[in-house]
């Protein structure tokens, strides 16, 4: 158990709706990343944020938001989605941006857009 | 960051050591290599990182050669729970996102 924590576990969805993915980082930890794994693309950046600020964004689309509360936790917001959406979505926290630490990633969450 | 280069899949017999590859020509100077692996869809799991100095931790040795253009991850005694797909990635310290390439897939049978 990494002590990253993503709700929901999994999530079925239509074409075209809007979905929020959580996630909750370990204690401490003031940096929480987004990534997408899909079948044919792999591990995949999305964003990083650092104690409520955006510091990072890899290939996210526009359809994609996310942010980070007081409280930490973050929240990955996605809309108008497609079926190749489709993907896991995994966060990982770390302690922060300035030394060489290691990032803990949650156990994920799958979703299935039909 | 650095790109890295791995084989793309690798057996090892339980309970012997497991050797992973990784090539990192262009490497530089502060960049760190992490290993990372996943086991079937969950998340990815933290296993070491370094510099340019050997390291080890419960979970694995290692080695990066002198001219940090290539490393070694050793699991010293494989079980069937390595079974796992193992990320070598580089980046600089500080830097947020790790970028994964394809991964070596390791399988370790009995």
């Amino acid at each position: 158990d990494s002590g990253v924590t993503q709700t929901p576990k999994h999530l079925i969805t239509a074409t075209g709706q809007r979905v929020t993915l959580r996630c909750s980082p370990r204690s401490g930890d003031l940096s929480v990343y987004w990534y997408q794994q899909s079948l044919d693309q792999g591990l995949q950046f999305l964003i990083h944020y650092y104690n409520g600020e955006e510091r990072a964004k890899g290939n996210i689309l526009e359809r994609f938001s996310a942010q980070q509360f007081p409280d930490l936790h973050s929240e990955l917001n996605l809309s108008s989605l497609e079926l190749g959406d489709s993907a896991l979505y995994f966060c990982a926290s770390s302690v922060g941006t300035s030394v060489a630490d290691e990032q803990f990633f949650g156990p994920g969450t799958r979703l299935t857009v039909l | 960051d650095a790109k890295t280069t791995q084989p793309p899949s690798m057996d090892c017999a339980e309970g012997r050591a497991a050797n992973l590859p990784c090539n990192h020509s262009t490497i530089s100077g502060n960049e760190y290599v992490y290993w990372y692996r996943q086991i079937h869809s969950q998340g990815p799991q933290y296993i070491i990182h370094g510099l340019k100095n050997n390291e080890t931790n419960e979970m694995a040795s290692l080695i990066i050669t002198e001219d940090r253009k290539s490393s070694t991850l050793i699991l010293p005694h494989a079980t069937l729970r390595d079974t796992a797909v193992y990320y070598c990635i580089v980046r600089v310290v500080g830097w947020g996102k790790f970028q994964f390439g394809a991964g070596t897939q390791v399988v370790v049978t009995p």
